[in-house]
């Protein structure tokens, strides 16, 4: 039973659009984040999300945006896709709270490619 | 600004070797470290976390290390196995909560 999940797995898709990418954790956390990797395989956190309020959000264009309808969702939508939003996209989810709690655990990915 | 390095990018050894991964982050002011493994097209598993008061954690064949004052971590790794072979990232865990991660060292172990 996958813990955190991601949908798509991959989406291709052309400039201009707009799209989705859901992610679900089925862990019992508080927390949830979406990270983006580039093609130079660097991980950057994007947002994080804590009881469905936003608590971390980087210096990443408004044309995304998180939504967290429950604690287990965390969805990002974008839109007017551009060439350099390509990357794989990583959904992740931890407890909160001190040591071990802190481990964050990762789904598979979503690999978007802008054409 | 917190960055995290990564030394070496690649790495390539026979199988059964011990090997060092080496990890160093600018800003001492961290609340834990944490090791992560990726196999290609999948996510990062956690391997292991350091609280910032610890010296060192172990599981199995791995033995992580931290050295705040230095700002460096380093993943050790007894006898390698080609299963062994993934992307290492070393990130830190600042006392915003944001998690900064290393590029990552490439290993491969040949059989």
């Amino acid at each position: 039973d996958t813990a955190v999940s991601q949908t798509p797995k991959y989406l291709v898709t052309q400039m201009g659009n707009d799209k989705s990418i859901k992610c679900e954790q089925n862990l019992g956390h508080d927390t949830m984040y979406w990270y983006k990797q580039d093609s130079k395989k660097f991980l950057k956190i994007m947002f994080s999300y804590n009881n469905k309020e936003l608590i971390i959000n980087e210096t990443v264009p408004n044309r995304f945006s998180p939504k967290s309808p429950d604690k287990a969702h965390l969805n990002l939508h974008i839109n007017s896709l551009e060439l350099g939003d390509s990357a794989v996209y990583f959904c992740a989810s931890s407890q909160g709270g001190g040591g071990a709690k802190n481990i964050q655990y990762f789904g598979a990915g979503t690999r978007l490619s802008v054409l | 600004k917190q960055e995290v390095t990564q030394i070496p990018a690649a790495l390539s050894v026979p199988e059964g070797e011990n090997l060092v991964l080496n990890c160093s982050f600018t800003d001492s002011a961290i609340y834990n470290l944490q090791w992560f493994r990726q196999d290609p097209g999948k996510g990062l598993t956690s391997l292991l976390l350091i609280q910032s008061s610890q010296r060192e954690q172990t599981s199995g064949r791995l033995n992580a290390s931290l050295d705040k004052s230095s700002g460096r971590s380093t993943l050790y790794i007894a006898a390698s196995q080609p299963g062994d072979s993934a992307t290492y990232l070393c990130a830190v865990r600042s006392n915003t909560g944001k998690l900064i991660f290393g590029q990552g060292t490439t290993l491969q172990v040949k059989p």
